[in-house]
């Protein structure tokens, strides 16, 4: 069955440190992987996305995601954080399937300390 | 380009009663996708359309759920004898003609209320 997990439902951080957001899939073909940024009230933006090529791929806002086959996943990161970021975060995966929908994980809520 | 518009934002109805949503997706985006999303949850798909053919349904829409497409360009999706667990967010999203990489473009969702 295709899925994706997002392990960690709240993380919480202070303003300036490292951020660190898991991500893992199953899918059963080649996957596309997404990740998408929520503010309340808002809808989906796109961060970054990671379809072949480098396994290192760099987003907006200062993010990056690293893909690893080997083990199932696309844990975003960024190196540090700033208040604005406190938002939620999701994780989404699709393929080349002729209809090309995306399976969401159910998010992480990210806040920041300042 | 003013990108994926949706209305209304937020819906209040009474449980029984009918309620339409609209998506206009970005110009010449010939995907346009629909999800739900609910609270504490990510969007879960619910229909698909490619230009005006509707070409995948997902076992969450019921039977009281309705969605069309008819031109091509913007969507409806029709919510009939409301219940209290249809309420929720209701995502559009559309994606550029051509495209095999998914990249979906989101709208700002209905946030529908069932009393």
């Amino acid at each position: 069955a295709q899925s994706v997990t997002q392990p960690d439902i709240h993380i919480t951080v202070s303003e300036g440190a490292s951020l660190e957001l898991r991500c893992n899939y199953s899918y059963g073909a080649t996957p596309y992987l997404f990740w998408y940024v929520q503010s309340p009230g808002q809808g989906l933006q796109l961060l970054l996305k990671y379809f072949s090529g480098d396994t290192l791929v760099q987003g907006i806002k200062g993010f990056e995601a690293e893909f690893k086959r080997s083990q199932s996943s696309f844990n975003l990161r960024k190196p540090s954080v700033h208040w604005s970021d406190a938002a939620e975060y999701f994780c989404a995966v699709g393929g080349s399937s002729n209809t090309g929908k995306l399976i969401f994980g159910q998010g992480t809520t990210l806040q920041v300390k300042p | 380009d003013t990108g994926v518009s949706q209305n209304p934002r937020h819906k209040i109805t009474k449980r029984g009663q009918n309620v339409t949503f609209r998506c206009d997706p970005i110009s010449e985006h010939n995907r346009l996708y629909w999800y739900r999303q609910t609270l504490g949850q990510g969007p879960e798909f619910l229909t698909y359309f490619q230009n005006e053919a509707q070409l995948e349904k997902s076992r969450l829409l019921s039977d009281r759920f309705s969605a069309e497409r008819p031109k091509g360009s913007f969507s409806t999706l029709e919510i009939q004898r409301t219940e209290q667990g249809d309420s929720a967010m209701y995502l559009c999203a559309s994606s550029p003609r051509g495209t095999m990489n998914n990249e979906q473009f989101f709208g700002p969702g209905t946030r529908l209320t069932v009393l």
